[in-house]
């Protein structure tokens, strides 16, 4: 068990649709990483929080968002869900946001768009 | 653009074989990481190891070991002795980004099978 957790595990839902996923931090981590992983894109990396604030952005879409709270848990936010975005999707932290940190995942959220 | 290649997408060997897992990378930069993670069947990423593009030296733990070649640009990762439970995909990362700023960039996998 890394400490990060992830709720929820699974999520159906139809194209179209908004939902969000939510992830809590290791204790005393200050970083948050969201990452995808589908067969075709493999594991990509989203968006990293840092304290709060946006550090670091990959490829994500404009349809996605994301944000870290004052008690540093975070959202990720996906609207106008189509099939494709249909993924396992990974949060991640880390002590602070460094690259030479490692970063410990959660189990994952398992999106299916229908 | 830094980039990740692991080659074997998939390998298959008897338990207590060895077996080696590639891992080659691209970056300009002079400073780096990189690292090795692990996703059993039940989907979680387990950290292995980190290692720093200053640091040219083999580390083992147990029955994995890592050589690192910057001549090459590898990392490869070896297991001794394979066992069942080793079967796992196994991804290599390159860490990018300036201070306080990260973004991991993976392979695309290794799944590896360890049949009894």
């Amino acid at each position: 068990d890394s400490g990060v957790t992830q709720t929820p595990k699974h999520l159906i839902t139809a194209t179209g649709q908004r939902v969000t996923l939510r992830c809590s931090p290791r204790s005393g981590d200050l970083s948050v990483y969201w990452y995808q992983q589908s067969l075709d894109q493999g594991l990509q990396f989203l968006i990293q929080y840092y304290n709060g604030e946006e550090r670091a952005k990959g490829n994500i879409l404009e349809r996605f968002s994301a944000q870290q709270f004052p008690d540093l848990h975070s959202e990720l936010n996906l609207s106008s869900l189509e099939l494709g975005d249909s993924a396992l999707y990974f949060c991640a932290s880390s002590f602070q946001g460094n690259s030479y940190n490692e970063q410990f995942f959660g189990p994952g959220t398992r999106l299916t768009v229908l | 653009a830094q980039k990740v290649t692991q080659a074997q997408t998939e390998i298959s060997v008897v338990e207590k074989e060895d077996v080696t897992l590639d891992c080659v990378y691209e970056t300009r930069d002079t400073t780096y990481y990189l690292f090795w993670y692990k996703q059993p069947p039940s989907g979680e990423l387990v950290f292995l190891i980190r290692r720093n593009s200053f640091d040219e030296q083999n580390e083992i733990s147990g029955r994995y070991s890592w050589n690192f070649q910057k001549s090459t640009s590898s990392f490869n990762f070896t297991i001794t002795a394979s066992q069942v439970v080793d079967s796992a995909v196994y991804f290599c990362a390159l860490s990018e980004g300036e201070q306080g700023a990260q973004k991991l960039v993976f392979g695309q996998g290794t799944r590896l099978t360890i049949n009894p």
